[in-house]
């Protein structure tokens, strides 16, 4: 089975605050790892891109990935209303085409 | 920064008439890919090009959908007859190569009436 599962939300933060965003995926045969952040009626917008366990970082933004248990996240650290999007994890199922399956998306809401 | 663009932004159409959608892709990218977004669901992967081919579709690409490369630069979806179903949000993305990152483009909003 080819799935991506991700808490709808929505999830309401306090600006300053970390923000913890995460998806399960169904099998091993999954790759690589993006995370996106899509505005309300805009297009997804790449934040990372994520292909081995462990962590990679880029400026706030910290992308985990435990291939062990089949889970992504996603950390945002000093949150600001301007983060307020809903955020997309995807994935890469092997041996396709560039066909990337994504979770249903959580909306972040950034309380000034 | 190099971006994906899309037009146009938004389309409204009868239902059974046919639409193109246009898509300039990432000018050195070699892969491009069409995505849907019905209102309140998921992304969904509708079909990946390479080298003026199709490398990949889904269920929801039946006959009714048609890609080209027209030339250099543009990339387009055509919607042969459409149906209210088809109501959505069309994504154009491309990457450098098969497992590299995909960038989105801004998306046509489709309404078919």
């Amino acid at each position: 089975q080819k799935e991506v599962e991700q808490d709808p939300g929505p999830l309401s933060v306090p600006e300053g605050a970390i923000v913890s965003l995460n998806c399960t995926y169904s099998n091993s045969a999954f790759q690589y790892f993006m995370w996106y952040r899509q505005y309300s009626r805009k297009g997804p917008e790449l934040l990372m891109y994520t292909y081995s366990s462990g962590n990679k970082e880029d400026g706030r933004f910290t992308a985990q990935v435990d291939k062990s248990s089949k889970y992504i996240s996603l950390f945002i650290r000093d949150s600001q209303p301007s983060d307020s999007a809903t955020y997309l994890c995807a994935s890469n199922y092997g041996g396709s085409q560039g066909n990337l399956i994504f979770g249903k998306g959580t909306k972040l809401s950034v309380k000034p | 920064e190099p971006e994906v663009t899309q037009t146009p932004s938004h389309q409204v159409t009868q239902m059974g008439q046919e639409v193109i959608l246009r898509c300039v892709p990432i000018s050195n990218h070699l892969y491009f890919y069409w995505y849907r977004q019905i209102l309140g669901q998921k992304v969904e992967f509708l079909v990946s090009f390479y080298n003026n081919e199709i490398s990949e579709k889904s269920e929801i690409f039946d006959d009714q959908f048609s890609v080209e490369r027209p030339d250099g630069s543009n990339f387009t979806l055509k919607i042969r007859s459409t149906k209210l179903e088809d109501s959505a949000m069309y994504f154009c993305a491309s990457s450098l190569s098969i497992s590299y990152e995909q960038y989105f483009g801004p998306g046509t909003r489709l309404t078919v009436t």
